[in-house]
């Protein structure tokens, strides 16, 4: 069966600070990974997305991951938080069949001035 | 596209009563999937619709929900003799067809229900 695990509900930086939220993951099939925010009383919308073609994804905002298959992990980074980054972050995995997504219990991310 | 839309965005009900949620998946979208997310977790899958289908269900969901998809394009959500662990927000989301692991599913914004 497959899972991912987010370490840490709750993570603070400063403004200006990398951010690294960290997700990972189990599968017993190449897994395709997903990171999506969610801002307070709206639903998800997709950072990035790991679809095998590279390890070093590139999202929206700012943001990148990178697949490291030898840790089974796909951590998100940012080099510098920005307050409007303040919000819940998930990792998801597509599951084979129905394609539904199995998500990790979200990091809530703070960010300090 | 306008993305995909859910109605109402929340409701609030008492104990024992029924209610029903729409979803409206982007256009052309044939995929479509219900999740539920409670405070603090990530959101669980209910249940998933290919076309008109519905392929599979979540254990989560009782034979107090029920949902449909007529005519493969607007779902609704049942959900019968509610309860107030039901309270939750209620995610509706849309892919296209085909049958890659990396297509994205697209959210809506979520019905947000109360059970008092």
């Amino acid at each position: 069966a497959q899972s991912v695990t987010q370490l840490g509900s709750h993570v603070s930086v400063s403004e200006g600070a990398l951010v690294l939220l960290r997700c990972n993951y189990s599968s017993s099939v190449p897994p395709y990974l997903f990171w999506y925010v969610q801002y307070p009383n709206q639903g998800l919308q997709l950072l990035l997305k790991y679809t095998s073609a590279a390890t070093l994804v590139k999202g929206i905002n700012g943001f990148e991951a990178e697949f490291k298959k030898s840790e089974t992990s796909f951590h998100l980074t940012k080099p510098s938080a920005h307050m409007s980054d303040a919000a819940e972050y998930f990792c998801a995995v597509s599951s084979s069949g129905t394609y539904k997504y199995i998500f990790g219990t979200g990091t809530r991310l703070k960010v300090l001035a | 596209d306008t993305g995909v839309s859910q109605d109402p965005r929340h409701k609030i009900t008492k104990r024992g009563q029924n209610v029903t949620f729409r979803c409206d998946p982007i256009s052309e979208h044939n995929r479509l999937y219900w999740y539920r997310q409670t405070l603090g977790q990530g959101p669980e899958f209910l249940t998933y619709f290919q076309n008109e289908a519905q392929l599979e269900k979540s254990r989560l969901l009782s034979d107090r929900f029920s949902a449909e998809r007529p005519k493969g394009s607007f779902s609704t959500l049942e959900i019968q003799r509610t309860e107030q662990g039901d309270s939750a927000m209620y995610l509706c989301a849309s892919r296209a067809g085909g049958y890659s692991s990396t297509d994205t599913q697209y959210f809506g914004p979520g019905t947000r229900l109360t059970v008092l």
